[in-house]
């Protein structure tokens, strides 16, 4: 059983370019979550997408955008990256009709913007 | 807004020690509780979690977690500690039904052989 996957692993970016970020939820699962953990952090949350429409969004400007597939798979976008938008990203899954239920994490990717 | 603390950045045991990691969150209303663990190199994984019921929640290798309403908490014990515990340990909130985890900053906790 696949557990959440995420791609790339790594990533580095020059400020004010774009920077796509992928992600396949859990067999099954069909809500996906973004955070952003910042170095010495926790997790921050940016949004969930469910049944392919942002159901939820937290504190984070409109340059993070996301999307999710037919296939519940879920892509986050960052425009015009800037240097504090170097973290670790984390895509999560939750269970179908449970999107206020446990969340599995990805291993994440690591964002680095010079 | 919801807010969530975690008391100890960085705990240091010898291996056997008794642990207790402290939580506490802001919310007065319904939660869900959660403890997640990040060991070197690897994902968060889910360690325990609290939707209702008993307040005393035992989660995967020896770990439990009790809430307490009246004092907003939900610490984290092992009586025994390894050192392959040695992790970054995460406390996260819900709110009733809300989607998002709210995260506490973590504790690292490092065990001595």
């Amino acid at each position: 059983d696949a557990g959440v996957t995420q791609s790339p692993t790594h990533l580095i970016k020059t400020r004010g370019q774009q920077v796509t970020l992928r992600c396949s939820p859990k067999s099954g699962h069909d809500t996906v979550s973004w955070y952003q953990q910042a170095l010495g952090q926790g997790p921050q949350f940016i949004f969930q997408y469910y049944e392919e429409e942002e159901r939820q969004r937290g504190n984070f400007p409109d340059r993070f955008s996301g999307h999710q597939f037919p296939n519940y798979s879920s892509e986050l976008n960052v425009n015009a990256l800037l240097l504090g938008d170097s973290a670790l990203y984390l895509c999560a899954s939750t269970y179908p009709g449970q999107a206020s239920g446990t969340q599995y994490f990805g291993p994440g990717t690591r964002l680095l913007v010079l | 807004a919801q807010s969530v603390s975690q008391h100890n950045h960085h705990v240091i045991l010898s291996e056997a020690a008794s642990l207790e990691l402290g939580c506490n969150y802001s919310y007065g209303g319904t939660v869900n509780l959660f403890w997640y663990v990040q060991y070197p190199g690897q994902h968060l994984q889910l360690l325990l979690k609290y939707f209702s019921g008993d307040p005393l929640v035992k989660g995967i290798k020896g770990f439990e977690a009790e809430f307490i309403k009246s004092k907003f908490s939900f610490n984290l014990r092992k009586p025994s500690v390894q050192w392959s515990d040695t992790a970054e340990y995460f406390c996260a909130v819900k709110e009733g039904s809300q989607g998002n985890l709210i995260f506490g900053k973590g504790t690292k906790l490092s065990v001595k052989p």
